[in-house]
């Protein structure tokens, strides 16, 4: 499976959007773009997923390059619960010993 | 949907002890995953069932571990003579896959917690 690259942490005010950037450069043209959270103490949580279009759900919009090369999660309103680290992972659909592949994901901190 | 439930939720050991953790999937949840996941680390796969039959482990999987889930249900992962390095959180997940992988959501439990002392 590609690999990605996130930042480590970011900062965002409760209320206002925030903007997950993943980078997945060597991403190849059967690969999902996944993005999973997981707040402390839990296990991970799904929030969306993509494979070329962008894509929206009750949690978050996900929008991809046209390259495909990166992506953006958007939590629309963050929220104090919105705190959790985020993970994006990109997930073959056909590889045999297909499984999810976690990196470090980003920590995103929502103040008020 | 009750959610995948994991037991016990922590586990304390002394070192050389063996441990066994059960995890009960979602009702009729096909594909079920075991993870190890560290302080500060990212999930790390260990192995997956499809039905009953484990498809794939990972080299991280030692011959002192070994999972099951008998009659395509529940899962049990086994730890013999832990060692402190066996640490961690251990979560299981599952999914209603169909064939292919593509849009696959895995539901996560909530984990065990295991200390070897």
């Amino acid at each position: 499976d590609a690999k990605t690259t996130q930042p480590p942490s970011m900062d965002c005010a409760e209320g206002r959007a925030a903007n997950l950037p993943c980078n997945h450069s060597t991403i190849s043209g059967n690969e999902y773009v996944y993005w999973y959270r997981q707040i402390h103490s839990q296990g991970p949580q799904y929030i969306i997923h993509g494979l070329k279009n962008n894509e929206t759900n009750e949690m978050a919009s996900l929008i991809i390059t046209e390259d495909r090369k990166s992506s953006t999660l958007i939590l629309p309103h963050a929220t104090l619960r919105d705190t959790a680290v985020y993970y994006c992972i990109v997930r073959s659909f056909k590889a045999a010993g297909n499984k999810l592949t976690f990196g470090g994901g980003t920590r995103v901190l929502v103040k008020p | 949907d009750t959610g995948v439930s994991q037991n016990p939720r922590h586990k304390i050991t002394k070192r050389g002890q063996n441990v066994t953790f059960r995890c009960d999937p979602i009702s009729e949840h096909n594909r079920l995953y075991w993870y190890r996941q560290t302080l500060g680390q990212g999930p790390e796969f260990l192995t997956y069932f499809q039905n009953e039959a484990q498809l794939e482990k990972s080299r991280l999987l030692s011959d002192r571990f070994s999972a099951e889930r008998p009659k395509g249900s529940f899962s049990t992962l086994e730890i013999q003579r832990t060692e402190q390095g066996d640490s961690a959180m251990y979560l299981c997940a599952s999914s209603a896959g169909q064939g292919g992988f593509g849009g696959e959501k895995l539901f996560f439990g909530s984990g065990t917690q295991l200390s070897v002392l």
